[in-house]
């Protein structure tokens, strides 16, 4: 198994460009969820879905958006990036409601 | 709503010294709890984990009791190395909810 996958690792963005953040996982895990990372402020979830189809917000939405249109995937879209866009990303993936969950490695966006 | 709370970093020890980290919750329910550790330039990975009440979570010399009276799940370990330096959180999960965060703590071993 390959857990979970992301891609791009690095990407730098212009302000306003948008761009695709990918995420996969073959666990066949019901749940995923996106994450960002900055300094100082520990892990905030932005979306997350509990299964295809079915998708909702965290704790920080706003400037993006996710679909789910299989059980793998999971994208993460960003409408028109920010400098405040500017963080790590983390997807996660787990199976059942209290399972463990797992991460992948993690993209570095910079937004200039 | 679920939360967590964790004692504030950095944490900077000697090696083999007795390495406390406390984490204590609220939540609904009977949630699962985590510790995940973060090295240096990447990805969290779950260091120990516990799902009910007074089960004790162990892995590489970490160790964490979940204790339900206290709300508590203390990550302890008996004599840390410059390896164990990373960043460690605090998590739980109950019922079909987001996993939820502690804000982090830094540990900073130094030979």
């Amino acid at each position: 198994n390959a857990g979970v996958t992301q891609t791009p690792k690095f990407q730098v963005l212009k302000t306003g460009q948008s761009m695709t953040l990918q995420c996969a996982q073959d666990m066949n895990h019901e749940y995923m969820s996106w994450y960002r990372q900055d300094p100082g402020m520990g892990l905030r979830l932005i979306h997350y879905s509990v299964g295809a189809g079915i998708t909702d917000q965290g704790e920080v939405p706003n400037g993006y958006n996710v679909s789910r249109s299989t059980t793998e995937d999971f994208p993460l879209r960003l409408l028109s990036a920010a400098p405040s866009q500017t963080s790590v990303y983390f997807c996660a993936s787990r199976g059942q409601s209290k399972e463990t969950q797992y991460f992948g490695p993690g993209t570095r966006l910079l937004v200039l | 709503g679920n939360s967590v709370t964790q004692m504030e970093g950095p944490v900077t020890l000697s090696e083999e010294a007795f390495l406390t980290i406390n984490c204590t919750y609220t939540a609904t329910g009977y949630p699962s709890l985590f510790w995940y550790v973060q090295y240096p330039g990447e990805g969290l990975q779950l260091l120990l984990k516990a799902t009910k009440a007074d089960d004790k979570g162990s892995n590489k010399g970490f160790e964490a009791t979940y204790r339900k009276e206290t709300t508590s799940f203390h990550l302890e370990k008996g004599s840390v190395q410059v390896s164990d330096s990373a960043v460690y959180f605090c998590a739980l999960v109950s019922g079909n909810t987001p996993l939820v965060f502690g804000k982090g703590t830094r540990l900073s071993v130094i030979a």
